[in-house]
């Protein structure tokens, strides 16, 4: 089974500021991942995913996510953070559920709060 | 769209009562899960089903059960509720596409305490 591991549970940076956030999993021959962001008493919105391909990915408002293999790893990073980015953020990857690769369930690490000040 | 929805928002036991949480979703979609939420941990899921009729543990069932009687409706179940499950419990749902990656949709969540 897959595991994910997020070291930081909460980051605060200041507005304006750059931002990562890390993620480490545990390998396996086929990964997806995805980052998951949750706002206050909201549930979870997908911020940004990787399947294949190109190993950095974008999201609209400004994250990006780079999937390097060799360190299992897929850090979120912003270059400058807005008071609207506070939330948390969740790292996940796919996990097949059944002999069907469509059968994904999927694995979360911890969570990192981000808290960004004026 | 309403999406996927859950009810209710909020719901406050004592130990030893029974309740169900409704998961909707208005998507068509074959797959649907529960996860639940608690501090420092994630979510993890519960139990899931792949269609209509059918339903599988996941990484924590004890103490729940499931049913999946129509596609489109997800019922989480607790026989006697426990103060081990004050949680978040959230529903997510995704459409069936064999082979390829499905976008997990989730609710809202409900926030339950067993006192």
């Amino acid at each position: 089974a897959q595991s994910v591991t997020q070291l930081d549970s909460q980051v605060p940076v200041f507005e304006e500021a750059p931002v990562e956030l890390r993620c480490n999993y545990s390998s396996s021959v086929s990964v997806y991942l995805f980052w998951y962001v949750q706002y206050p008493n909201q549930g979870l919105q997908l911020l940004l995913k990787y399947l294949s391909g190109s190993t950095l990915v974008e999201s609209i408002n400004g994250f990006e996510a780079e999937f390097n293999k060799s360190q299992t790893s897929f850090h979120l990073r912003k270059p400058s953070v807005h008071i609207s980015d506070t939330a948390e953020y969740f790292c996940a990857v796919s996990d097949p559920i059944g002999a069907d690769t469509g059968r994904r369930a999927l694995t979360f690490g911890s969570g990192t709060r981000l808290q960004v000040q004026p | 769209n309403a999406g996927v929805t859950q009810t209710p928002k909020f719901r406050v036991l004592k130990t030893g009562q029974s309740m169900t949480l409704l998961c909707a979703q208005d998507m068509n979609h074959e797959y649907m899960y529960w996860y639940r939420q608690d501090p420092g941990m994630g979510l993890r899921l519960i139990h899931y089903s792949v269609g209509e009729g059918t339903t599988a543990k996941g990484e924590v069932p004890d103490g729940y059960n499931v049913s999946r009687l129509k596609k489109q409706n997800f019922l989480l179940g607790l026989e006697s509720a426990a103060p081990s499950q004050t949680s978040v419990y959230f529903c997510a749902s995704c459409k069936r596409r064999t082979g390829s990656y499905n976008e997990q949709f989730f609710g809202p969540g409900t926030r339950l305490t067993v006192l």
